[in-house]
C-alpha cells in the first residue's frame, strides 16, 4: 500500500462551522504533513508531525488545529474559518521527518468557505 | 531560510522535444532535491530526486542534474509526450526539516 488517503475529497463549510480533515497512510512513516495549496501556486506547509509529536507550526492561524492520534492518522480540525483559507489542503507523508526523505501526497481535500 | 527560485514559468514545447526547467537555492545546508509533477486537479507525484552527494540521476526519459558549487539543479525531460504536460515543482529541504518548493513551472507539449 504506497497511498495517502484524505477525506472527504470536497467539503464546503459555513465561516462558523467546525468541521474535520482526515488523512491516513498505511506506508509505515514516521512523519506527516499538512500543507495548503492555492491554484496555480506550489503548496505551502502548515504543520509537520514527526514520531506523533509537532515538530514544526509554520505559525499558522490558531482556526486550523491539528492533531496525530497515531502514527497512520493525522487530523486538522477546522473552526471559524475566513474565505481566504479556501483552498487544496494537502497531507503528505514520508518515513522520517528529517527533510531529506521522499514525501508522498494524498489527493487533498477541496475546501471552499462560504 | 531557504529559498528556491524556478525557471520557467511557463514553457512550450513540440512532442518529441526535450523540456528543461532549472532550479536555484539559497540554503548550502540543503541536501534533497525532489521533483514533483501536479497534472490539474491531482495529487503533486514526485517523479524524481537527488541528494547532495550524486551530480546526476537519471529515470528512462527524465534525468536530474546537481550542480552544488552554484547552488543549482535542473529536471531534463527527453522525447516529451502530450502526457508530459502538467506543472513541475522542485523543492529543497531546509535545516534538514521541511521542503521549501519552486513556483512551479507549467509544461506544454503539444502534438
Amino acid at each position: 500500500d504506497t497511498e495517502v488517503t484524505q477525506t472527504p475529497k470536497h467539503l464546503v463549510m459555513g465561516m462558523t462551522n467546525k468541521k474535520s480533515l482526515k488523512c491516513e497512510q498505511h506506508m509505515g512513516h514516521r512523519a506527516m504533513y499538512w500543507y495548503k495549496q492555492k491554484a496555480k501556486k506550489p503548496p505551502e506547509l502548515m504543520f509537520v508531525y514527526s514520531y506523533e509529536k509537532l515538530s514544526i507550526n509554520e505559525s499558522v492561524p490558531s482556526r486550523f488545529s491539528p492533531e496525530c492520534p497515531n502514527s497512520s492518522l493525522l487530523n486538522l480540525h477546522l473552526h471559524a474559518l475566513q474565505p481566504e483559507d479556501s483552498a487544496l489542503y494537502l497531507c503528505a507523508s514520508s518515513p522520517r521527518g528529517a527533510g531529506n526523505q521522499p514525501q508522498h501526497f494524498g489527493d487533498g481535500t477541496r475546501l471552499s468557505i462560504l | 531560510g531557504e529559498n528556491v527560485e524556478q525557471h520557467p514559468s511557463t514553457l512550450s514545447v513540440q512532442e518529441g522535444d526535450s523540456a528543461v526547467i532549472k532550479c536555484t537555492y539559497s540554503d548550502s545546508a540543503s541536501n534533497y532535491f525532489p521533483w514533483y509533477k501536479q497534472e490539474l486537479g491531482k495529487r503533486p507525484q514526485l517523479i524524481i530526486d537527488i541528494r547532495s552527494n550524486v551530480g546526476e540521476k537519471k529515470d528512462q526519459r527524465i534525468a536530474v542534474t546537481l550542480n552544488k558549487t552554484a547552488k543549482h539543479f535542473s529536471l531534463h525531460i527527453t522525447e516529451t509526450q502530450p502526457e508530459d504536460s502538467a506543472v513541475y515543482f522542485c523543492a529543497a529541504n531546509q535545516a534538514g526539516t521541511a521542503l521549501i518548493f519552486g513556483k512551479g513551472t507549467t509544461l506544454s507539449v503539444s502534438s
